[in-house]
């Protein structure tokens, strides 16, 4: 069946650059989803890149899309202690009419 | 500006007890989801709806139970609840069913069952 993989944590230095990683196993997936989680909220979505493009920057992000590894990743640039939140990957399945499939959730730490 | 309301931000339950998590949307959305969220396992769909008074089963449904009777509120419902259904409760809608269309979330519902 479908799997979103991601690693739990991460910590960088305010200024560095974050980078984190996700896996998929659904090689159909149309559209694959970066979402934002700040402390006691709900869920805001990042950016979102189909799954016929390698490369989508916006700003401090950019994702990057290896469909032969089944591999995307999201780089923020510049990281602020602001972006300290955790960070979902999730994927969107051909003929499932909007159903995400989630990942576990990456814990980004900024430190000053 | 895109809103999803949850009516509560914290409950406390006795296990055994009937309750309801309330959602609504005010953005004319015809889909909407209810998934929980728990560290390490990430967010899992209990059952998500496409229509008035129509549900669907998502990948863990067992101990839930749905109800849309208007197109802007969907509701969660937990019949006897129970320990292990401690957990945070997100609700979200989305306008159709391509993969470009965006779900929002609302702010979620942390639910104790002591």
């Amino acid at each position: 069946g479908e799997d979103v993989e991601q690693s739990l944590f991460l910590s960088v230095r305010e200024g560095d650059s974050s980078v984190i990683n996700c896996t998929y196993t659904d090689s159909s997936s149309t559209y694959l989803y970066w979402y934002k989680q700040e402390p006691g909220a709900g869920l805001q979505l990042l950016t979102y890149i189909f799954s016929n493009m390698d490369m989508k920057q916006d700003q401090r992000l950019t994702v990057l899309l290896n469909k032969k590894d089944k591999h995307l990743s999201l780089r923020i640039a510049d990281t602020q202690t602001g972006d300290s939140a955790i960070y979902f990957c999730a994927e969107s399945i051909n003929n499932q009419g909007g159903k995400l499939i989630f990942g576990q959730g990456t814990e980004l730490s900024v430190k000053p | 500006d895109v809103k999803v309301t949850q009516s509560s931000r914290y409950l406390v339950k006795r296990t055994g007890e009937k309750v309801f998590l309330e959602c609504v949307q005010d953005m004319d959305h015809e889909n909407m989801f209810w998934y929980r969220q728990d560290p390490g396992l990430g967010l899992r769909l209990i059952y998500f709806s496409y229509d008035v008074k129509m549900k669907e089963k998502g990948d863990i449904p067992e101990g839930y139970s749905v109800s849309r009777e208007k197109k802007e509120r969907f509701s969660l419902i937990l019949e006897s609840a129970s320990t292990n259904q401690t957990s945070m409760y997100l609700c979200a809608s989305s306008f159709g069913t391509s993969g470009t269309d965006t779900q929002y979330f609302g702010p979620g519902t942390r639910l104790t069952v002591l």
